[in-house]
């Protein structure tokens, strides 16, 4: 089954930007999502990217998906301290037949000094 | 449109009590499905619940177990609670099993002791 991998810590000055990476083993996602949590709270999507294409960009957020190397990245343009949080990369897994469930990596804890 | 709650925020049981989380799903949405978060792990695929119907499971044993109601509200139970079902526990709502935009509650989070 699917498998993701993330960096577990980033640490980053506010203005600059920050890249989150995440490696999957399992090329059968349609979409590959990034998610945020904030401490003490549940999941938010940020972005997605459909599976055939190599890049995505919403506002600040920038999606690169290498599907050759099985490698997606969000890169954070002028990161700022509200940008600190959890960041998961997820895959599209397959468990009897569901679709739609999501398979995550272990999270990117982003740090973002003043 | 209301977002996708969760009920209780937190609990706190003892080992071998059973337990039982509430869901209620995004406005319109149809498709239900739980996880559960460790502390410093990702959230992992418990059960999805769609139109009723459990649709699909994740590696978790049979004292997890669910229900879907009519509205589409969602109720995970666990019997026989162990330490290590001490975890934040998500629900997350889409419309027609679509993974795309699952919106995430806020959790409840479970400590046994």
């Amino acid at each position: 089954g699917e498998d993701v991998e993330q960096s577990l810590f980033l640490s980053v000055r506010e203005g600059d930007s920050s890249v989150i990476n995440c490696t999957y083993t399992d090329s059968s996602s349609t979409y590959l999502y990034w998610y945020k949590q904030e401490p003490g709270a549940g999941l938010q999507l940020l972005t997605y990217i459909f599976s055939n294409m190599d890049m995505k960009q919403d506002q600040r957020l920038t999606v690169l998906l290498n599907k050759k190397d099985k490698h997606l990245s969000l890169r954070i343009a002028d990161t700022q301290t509200g940008d600190s949080a959890i960041y998961f990369c997820a895959g599209e897994g397959d468990y009897g037949g569901s679709q739609g469930n999501l398979i995550f990596g272990k999270g990117t804890k982003l740090s973002v000094k003043p | 449109e209301t977002g996708v709650t969760q009920s209780p925020t937190h609990l706190i049981k003892t080992r071998g009590q059973q337990v039982t989380l509430r869901c209620s799903s995004q406005s319109g949405h149809n498709t239900v499905s739980w996880y559960q978060q460790a502390l410093g792990q990702g959230p992992q695929f418990i059960f999805q619940y769609y139109r009723e119907e459990e649709n699909g499971r994740g590696n978790f044993p049979p004292r997890f177990s669910g229900l879907q109601f009519p509205n589409y509200s969602s109720e995970l139970n666990v019997n026989a609670l162990e330490l290590d079902d001490s975890a934040l526990y998500l629900c997350a709502s889409s419309l027609e099993l679509a993974g795309l935009e699952q919106y995430f509650g806020p959790g409840t989070r479970l400590t046994v002791t």
